[in-house]
């Protein structure tokens, strides 16, 4: 158990439907990252929040949102589903870090089927 | 921005064989580097890193040298075994930006 929970394991949805991702980070860590991780593009960045607030943006569609709330569990929600939105979804926690000395603790991913 | 290039593989391997996957990089600053491996069906877990030029981290028999000069990090195993089998990816960090991954590099280790 990496301390970062992500919640649900599998989802499987038709096209055009919304879904919402959980991610509980590890204790006393401030920081989420969103990642999407598919066959052909490998582990793209999404989204960054730091202590609630939106910190960085990656590669991240504008059908995709993302929020961090006051507990700092995080929440990422897509919406008008594609097939080509099939992937692993993985949800990644640190500390405050600005000497970029520690890692990041993942966790063990949401996989995401649209049919 | 940061970005890395390693091979993709898959490297395959036999039982006891010598392991090197090559990474470089490019960043901002002055990064720490990472090793992160991920095992079929799990999410990524940190293998090792190095926070300084010349340092070398290690875990599990794995090794890699920070190296400033040639913006290198490359991963060593002397003897891999089987349940090495798993994707490898390297990552600078300069702390205020997130990780950015390449595809990593997938290993298979054959008895």
């Amino acid at each position: 158990d990496s301390g970062v929970t992500q919640t649900p394991k599998h989802l499987i949805t038709a096209t055009g439907q919304r879904v919402t991702l959980r991610c509980s980070p590890r204790s006393g860590d401030l920081s989420v990252y969103w990642y999407q991780q598919s066959l052909d593009q490998g582990l793209q960045f999404l989204i960054q929040y730091y202590n609630g607030e939106e910190r960085a943006k990656g590669n991240i569609l504008e059908r995709f949102s993302a929020q961090q709330f006051p507990d700092l569990h995080s929440e990422l929600n897509l919406s008008s589903l594609e097939l080509g939105d099939s992937a692993l979804y993985f949800c990644a926690s640190s500390p405050r870090d600005r000497r970029g000395l520690y890692g990041y603790t993942f966790g063990s991913g949401t996989r995401l089927t649209v049919v | 921005g940061n970005s890395v290039t390693q091979m993709e593989g898959p490297v395959t391997l036999s039982e006891e064989a010598f392991l090197t996957i090559n990474c470089t990089y490019t960043a901002t600053g002055y990064p720490s580097l990472f090793w992160y491996v991920q095992y079929p069906g799990e999410g990524l877990q940190l293998l090792l890193k190095a926070t300084k030029a010349d340092d070398k981290g290690s875990n599990k028999g794995f090794e890699a040298t920070y190296r400033k000069e040639t913006t290198s990090f490359h991963l060593e195993k002397g003897s891999v075994q089987v349940s090495d089998s798993a994707v490898y990816f390297c990552a600078p960090n300069s702390g205020n930006t997130p990780l950015v991954f390449g595809k990593g590099t997938r290993l298979s280790v054959i008895a």
